[in-house]
């Protein structure tokens, strides 16, 4: 089945350095990929939408310039924590999927620790 | 926008109990997901749904499409302390490959 392999699992950072995480389809070529943020025991929060080759869409309330994502290959995306502060710490998820074929593939997360 | 309703929001069994959660929501979706999270992991795919009125199973798992594909169901039977976790429905929209909407999610706890 489709693979999605998200790293790293965990990181911590000091207050304002950058943090990238890195979501690679490993087995499939994904046309769209989703990023995802999760407070415990919540829900999963849609930050943004990326597709291929083109620019991410945020959700609004979403700071474009501070959660930079590039998806410049049909199997890698990556989002990057500009400027991280505590209150950026959180459980980020990536999902994958591919056009047509109608599955959403979900990343093992990463727990981002902003100190 | 489009909100999905999941209830229970949690729920404490006892081994070999049944368990059953749904979703609704407000407005229509062509594909219904259902997902189970175990900590600090990402969401793992139990069934997926894409025709209104389907009822699917996956061993210990049985799942329905509403008829007005505004809301799903999701059956465990013969709990076992492995279910453990979160679970979340999802719905889709007019494209397969479309954003997905999750609902608040149930967490379920298992007694042995």
């Amino acid at each position: 089945g489709a693979v999605v392999s998200q790293h790293p699992s965990r990181v911590i950072c000091k207050s304002g350095t950058s943090v990238k995480i890195e979501c690679r389809s490993l087995d499939f070529q994904a046309t769209t990929m989703f990023w995802y943020r999760q407070f415990p025991k919540k829900s999963l929060m849609l930050m943004a939408t990326s597709n291929e080759g083109s620019k991410a869409t945020y959700e609004q309330g979403v700071e474009k310039d501070k959660f930079l994502i590039n998806h410049a290959s049909l199997t890698l995306s990556t989002l990057t924590v500009t400027s991280a502060h505590p209150e950026d710490s959180s459980f980020y998820i990536c999902s994958a999927t591919t056009r047509g074929e109608g599955g959403y593939t979900f990343g093992s997360g990463t727990r981002l620790t902003v100190v | 926008g489009q909100q999905l309703n999941q209830s229970p929001q949690s729920m404490f069994i006892q081994e070999g109990e049944d368990v059953s959660m749904n979703c609704t929501s407000s407005s229509i979706f062509n594909t219904w997901l259902w997902y189970k999270q175990d900590p600090g992991e990402g969401p793992v795919l139990l069934i997926a749904l894409y025709k209104a009125g389907e009822l699917t199973s996956n061993g210990r798992l049985t799942a329905q499409f509403g008829i007005t594909r505004k809301d799903s169901f999701l059956n465990i039977s013969a709990s076992i302390p492995s279910d453990v976790g979160i679970y979340f429905c999802a719905g889709a929209g007019g494209t397969s490959y479309g954003k997905l909407t999750f609902g608040q999610g149930t967490i379920l706890t298992v007694h042995p």
